[in-house]
């Protein structure tokens, strides 16, 4: 499976400023995937990321407080808008290979605090 | 509603074998998903299965019911290294993975 790195690995933000994290394959993916995990809980889905179009969303995301940009088939970036200590979280980017439903694979996290 | 159930935590010895069970309900399913989380790492990929019956992949090894909704996750001749976190996730009707809580593994020497 591909490789995926992410940027930052952490951050410790101000209430109302806003983070934009990277994260890069090195080599292509069909699909692109943005997660946030709380500690000791599940994965939340954000969203998919689609490549030269908006993401997908799922429930109680929305674009204007979580901008996903996919310019290529090798990366994408997450934006945590606004942010309040609400949005403290691991937020982690996964890809996947193929059409077909196979194994996703995740980057290292992002682990963001907010003050 | 789409559901996946995982005991919290479960505590183990070094050299012994331990079951992991996964409970499930989902709209459609498409395959069952076990993962690794190493506490600050992210999730790695361990077995898939969507056909009923148990794959074995060295000393871990992963079972279906698909009729049951039942999965579980077999470690054998645990290692210290084993501690971490594993998650159970179902692939649904629209290849979404709808994912566990996971279940922490302690293992003692």
């Amino acid at each position: 499976s591909a490789v995926i790195s992410q940027k930052p690995s952490r951050d410790i933000c101000q209430r109302g400023t806003s983070l934009t994290i990277q994260c890069q394959v090195d080599s292509q993916v069909t699909m692109m995937f943005w997660y946030r995990q709380q500690p000791g809980q599940s994965l939340t889905l954000i969203a998919t990321a689609n490549q030269g179009s908006e993401a997908t969303y799922e429930s109680g995301f929305v674009i204007d407080k979580f901008p996903i940009s996919r310019p290529n088939l090798t990366f994408s970036t997450l934006t945590v808008s606004n942010m309040s200590p609400e949005d403290s979280s691991i937020y982690l980017c996964s890809g996947q290979q193929g059409d077909s439903y196979n194994e996703q694979f995740f980057g290292p996290g992002t682990r963001l605090t907010v003050l | 509603g789409q559901n996946i159930d995982q005991p919290t935590e479960m505590t183990a010895t070094e050299g012994a074998i331990v079951q992991i069970n996964c409970t499930y309900q989902t709209s459609g399913f498409n395959g069952l998903f076990w993962y690794q989380q190493h506490a600050g790492e992210a999730p790695t990929f361990l077995s898939y299965n969507v056909l009923d019956g148990l794959e074995e992949k060295g000393r871990f090894s992963s079972f279906l019911s698909r009729s049951k909704g039942y999965s579980y996750l077999l470690l054998k001749e645990l290692q210290m290294k084993d501690s971490a976190s594993y998650l159970c996730a179902a692939c649904d009707s629209n290849y979404q993975l709808i994912w566990g809580a996971g279940t922490k593994l302690i293992i003692k020497p």
